[in-house]
């Protein structure tokens, strides 16, 4: 089955210091990823997909296939970007399939 | 509308009570679909539609869990006979239903059986 594995549950760093929130998974086929974010008080919101190959609010993802990898980055984390993150993929029958989230905090 | 819409809010009801938790799409979206939060996890597949037929229900947990969607529009999570591990926060998204057309979230609900 496909499954999605974000290994941090919490990640903290100081504004201005690069993120690296990390993402891996499996699937034996072309893959189809996402990044969802969930601001304070606010709803789960798409923030990109692989293959728009687009940089949202400063972050970027790249599919890395040979490590099964999407994971997601930022040069310079802005207090903002604080909030809950959910790497996903849909598998073959449309559904789509959830990490369990982490947690990025963004110091002063 | 201005989005997903789901109601109520907040839910809290005794053991062994019915509840149903309304979801109301984006007009025009094909697709919808159910999930369920616990704390500290991600969100979990319940089921999901395009249009009123409901094409897969592999994640409702046990048959005290039902949905339907009967005009292809609002949809309804329906779980009978609650207990206190069905508390949760259930996520309803919907979706143009095209090939990786984003999913949009509404508020949730946040059910809590005592």
């Amino acid at each position: 089955a496909q499954r999605v594995t974000q290994p941090e549950k919490l990640l903290s760093v100081f504004k201005g210091a690069p993120v690296e929130l990390k993402c891996n998974y499996s699937y034996s086929g072309s893959p189809e990823l996402f990044w969802y974010v969930q601001y304070s008080r606010q709803r789960l919101q798409l923030l990109l997909r692989h293959i728009s190959r687009e940089s949202i609010k400063g972050f970027t993802a790249d599919l890395n296939k040979g490590e099964t990898s999407f994971h997601l980055k930022k040069p310079f984390a802005q207090e903002e970007d604080s909030a809950m993150y959910y790497c996903a993929t849909l598998n073959q029958g449309g559904k789509l399939i959830f990490g369990q989230g982490t947690e990025l905090s963004v110091k002063p | 509308g201005a989005g997903v819409s789901q109601s109520p809010r907040y839910k809290v009801t005794k053991r062994g009570q019915d509840v149903a938790l309304r979801c109301d799409p984006i007009s025009g979206h094909v697709s919808l679909y159910w999930y369920r939060q616990a704390l500290g996890q991600g969100p979990e597949f319940l089921t999901y539609f395009n249009y009123e037929a409901q094409q897969d229900k592999s994640g409702l947990p046990n048959d005290r869990f039902s949905a339907e969607r009967p005009e292809g529009s609002i949809s309804t999570l329906t779980i009978q006979r609650t207990e206190q591990r069905d508390s949760a926060m259930y996520r309803c998204a919907s979706s143009l239903g095209t090939v990786n057309s984003p999913l949009h979230f509404g508020n949730g609900t946040r059910l809590t059986v005592t």
